[in-house]
């Protein structure tokens, strides 16, 4: 009974390069959400995702990040030409419905930017 | 704008002591209410989640109050171990903007054998 899978757990990038994060969720959860924990601040909203659709992408910056939720496979944070101050750890969390379910957390993707 | 605070931002306490973590939020239109658990470089444990419509939830010495008119909520730790050494974060989702939740800055949690 795996929980919400992330990899990789650790991703080095130099600037200007694109860095591509993953989540499988748990089994039988279809909303995937998306959370980056910058260096001593907390967790903030990023996206959130059903399958083949974005929901609600508010929290998203809106140049260089796009995430996606396809119909097979697992979610992708993607960030393109990324710059030191994309430089976190990036958590992905899963539920089985919209509401009144707990959220489960992966283990994160903590970024480097070099 | 929802905002969720946590007081104290660190607690040191010594093992066996009861103890209280405090977590308020300004909007009291909460669908429910998520304390987790974050071990260093790791990933978020769910610990306690209370809906709107409760009053606590209880799991092991662990002990979660909600007051949503108030907007607070507590997080009690009964007979405290070293292993609780973790930050403790508290998580709100709100009823009307979507299914995302909005967190506190955490309690750095030390217990000293």
């Amino acid at each position: 009974n795996a929980g919400v899978m992330q990899n990789p757990r650790h991703l080095v990038r130099r600037r200007g390069q694109e860095a591509r994060l993953r989540c499988s969720p748990m089994k039988g959860h279809s909303h995937v959400y998306w959370y980056r924990q910058l260096p001593e601040e907390g967790l903030k909203f990023m996206v959130y995702l059903q399958k083949e659709n974005i929901i609600d992408e508010s929290g998203m910056p809106k140049e260089r990040f796009s995430a996606e939720f396809p119909k097979e496979g697992p979610s992708i944070l993607r960030i393109q030409q990324v710059v030191r101050g994309d430089s976190a750890a990036y958590f992905c969390a899963s539920s089985p419905l919209q509401g009144g379910q707990p959220q489960h957390f992966g283990d994160g993707t903590r970024l480097s930017i070099l | 704008k929802q905002e969720v605070t946590q007081i104290p931002a660190a607690l040191s306490v010594p093992e066996g002591e009861n103890l209280v973590l405090n977590c308020s939020f300004t909007d009291s239109a909460i669908y429910n209410l998520q304390w987790f658990r974050q071990d260093p470089g790791k990933g978020l444990t769910s610990l306690l989640l209370i809906q709107s419509s409760q009053r606590e939830q209880t799991s092991g010495r662990l002990n979660a109050s909600l007051d949503k008119s108030s907007g607070r909520s507590t997080l009690y730790i009964a007979a405290s171990q070293p292993g609780d050494s973790a930050t403790y974060l508290c998580a709100v989702r709100r009823s009307n903007a979507g299914n995302m939740l909005t967190f506190g800055g955490g309690t750095r949690l030390m217990v000293k054998p």
